[in-house]
């Protein structure tokens, strides 16, 4: 199933810096897509989202940009801190007739801020 | 702040026995959700609830596996005669409504010996 791709499985950036972790989709029905922080023996902890009518959607250090002609989103972190070292995963959901809307996931990106 | 947990944090079982996997949702939330993860896998949809009964599940989720509301706070994963490939982290996740955010517990990591 690689309906959402992590494309890198790992980034390092410096502390102060900019960082971009990025996602790709196949699936056009996807229509709500959500960045998720995992640290070591937790669970995925909620970041930012953004629906499709969107294309940017910012909160605090976090943007998520979507590119829907192209099927991508990208997660920025700016400034970058040493506490945002984790693996970030991108999902993605679509109105089922029961809307439950499931999440898919990517296969993550371990980010790693250097001091 | 409202959090999802999940019993026990490490469960470790003989294959052929059966485990039951416990989560408390946040407590205004409607939907819940059981995912799992396989060690260097993906995170994997298994199944939805919503409303008291199953909305959605995954061609993973097959006879082997229940899932039950028993009273206003549990939500429980039943897995029965469990295999080998059954060993996960096994997460539950619950949301309040439309266009919110699932809202993962800290999961519980199934062992099948």
């Amino acid at each position: 199933d690689q309906q959402v791709k992590q494309n890198s499985p790992s980034l390092s950036v410096q502390e102060g810096r900019i960082s971009i972790l990025n996602c790709d989709y196949t699936n056009s029905m996807f229509d709500y897509f959500l960045w998720y922080k995992k640290y070591p023996a937790e669970g995925p902890t909620f970041l930012i989202s953004i629906s499709s009518i969107k294309d940017k959607n910012e909160d605090g250090r976090f943007t998520v940009f979507l590119n829907k002609s192209a099927k991508h989103l990208s997660l920025h972190i700016v400034p970058s801190q040493p506490g945002d070292s984790a693996v970030y995963f991108c999902a993605a959901s679509v109105i089922s007739s029961g809307s439950a809307r499931q999440l898919t996931f990517g296969s993550g990106t371990q980010l790693t801020v250097l001091p | 702040e409202p959090e999802v947990t999940q019993t026990p944090s490490h469960q470790v079982t003989q294959m052929g026995q059966e485990v039951i996997l416990r989560c408390v949702p946040i407590s205004n939330h409607l939907y819940f959700y059981w995912y799992r993860q396989i060690l260097g896998q993906k995170v994997e949809f298994l199944v939805s609830f919503y409303n008291n009964e199953i909305s959605e599940k995954s061609e993973i989720f097959d006879d082997q596996f229940s899932v039950e509301r028993p009273d206003g706070s549990n939500f429980t994963l039943k897995i029965r005669s469990t295999k080998l490939e059954d060993s996960a982290m096994y997460f539950c996740a619950s949301r309040v409504q439309e266009n919110q955010p699932q809202h993962f517990g800290d999961g519980t990591r199934l062992s099948i010996l």
